[in-house]
């Protein structure tokens, strides 16, 4: 199992530009997050998707739109990005239904907005 | 709403020191703790974790015990290595059905020879 994906690895825009950031997982969970990641900010959540075909808010959801593609598929997009959204962002997904398991983390994007 | 407490970092420490990283939360009912560590360019990856209280988590030389009456998950380690440098982040979540983390700001460990 490959566990959590994401891609790209790294990505350089400018402002204003879109992109889009994709996640998927082989684990067959029902949960899937996205989080943004500052220095001395620990882990923020921006949306999160409890299951196939319903997505929720997070802390902080402004300049951000998600899609829950299939099961597998959860993707973030920025469709104007500012310098503000420099970070790195982790998408991280949960086996929904057994509360004491855990949320497993892809290796990150390290997005830079010049 | 549920929060989480970690001291402050950076903590420097010389190979074979002992480590604690303190944790403290707030949480309404009974939360489940985890503590997660992060690697230099890697994702966060689970440690250890313990879901009622007294109970104890443990995993690579390091533990944690789940303190109910102090509200407290300090994790320890009784001899540091090099490749124990990362960033360390304690975590709970409500068991309420949300399965929502939330997440301390972590602390950075580094391990000098």
């Amino acid at each position: 199992n490959a566990g959590v994906t994401q891609t790209p690895k790294f990505q350089v825009l400018k402002t204003g530009q879109s992109m889009t950031l994709q996640c998927a997982q082989d684990m067959n969970h029902n949960s899937m997050y996205w989080y943004r990641q500052d220095p001395g900010m620990g882990l923020r959540l921006i949306y999160y998707s409890a299951s196939e075909g319903t997505t929720d808010k997070g802390e902080v959801p402004n300049g951000y739109n998600v899609s829950r593609l299939n099961k597998r598929e959860f993707s973030l997009r920025l469709e104007s990005a500012a310098p503000s959204q420099t970070s790195v962002y982790f998408c991280a997904s949960w086996r929904a239904g057994q509360a004491t398991d855990t949320q497993y983390f892809g290796p990150g994007t390290r997005l830079t907005v010049l | 709403g549920n929060s989480v407490t970690q001291m402050e970092g950076p903590v420097t420490l010389s190979e074979e020191a002992f480590l604690t990283i303190n944790c403290t939360y707030t949480a309404t009912g009974y939360p489940s703790l985890f503590w997660y560590v992060q690697y230099p360019g890697e994702g966060l990856q689970l440690l250890l974790k313990a879901t009622k209280a007294d109970d104890k988590g443990s995993n690579k030389g390091f533990e944690a015990t789940y303190r109910k009456e102090t509200t407290s998950f300090h994790l320890e380690k009784g001899s540091v290595q090099v490749s124990d440098s990362a960033v360390y982040f304690c975590a709970l979540s409500d068991g309420a059905g949300s399965y929502q983390l939330t997440f301390g700001k972590g602390t950075k460990l580094s391990v000098i020879p």
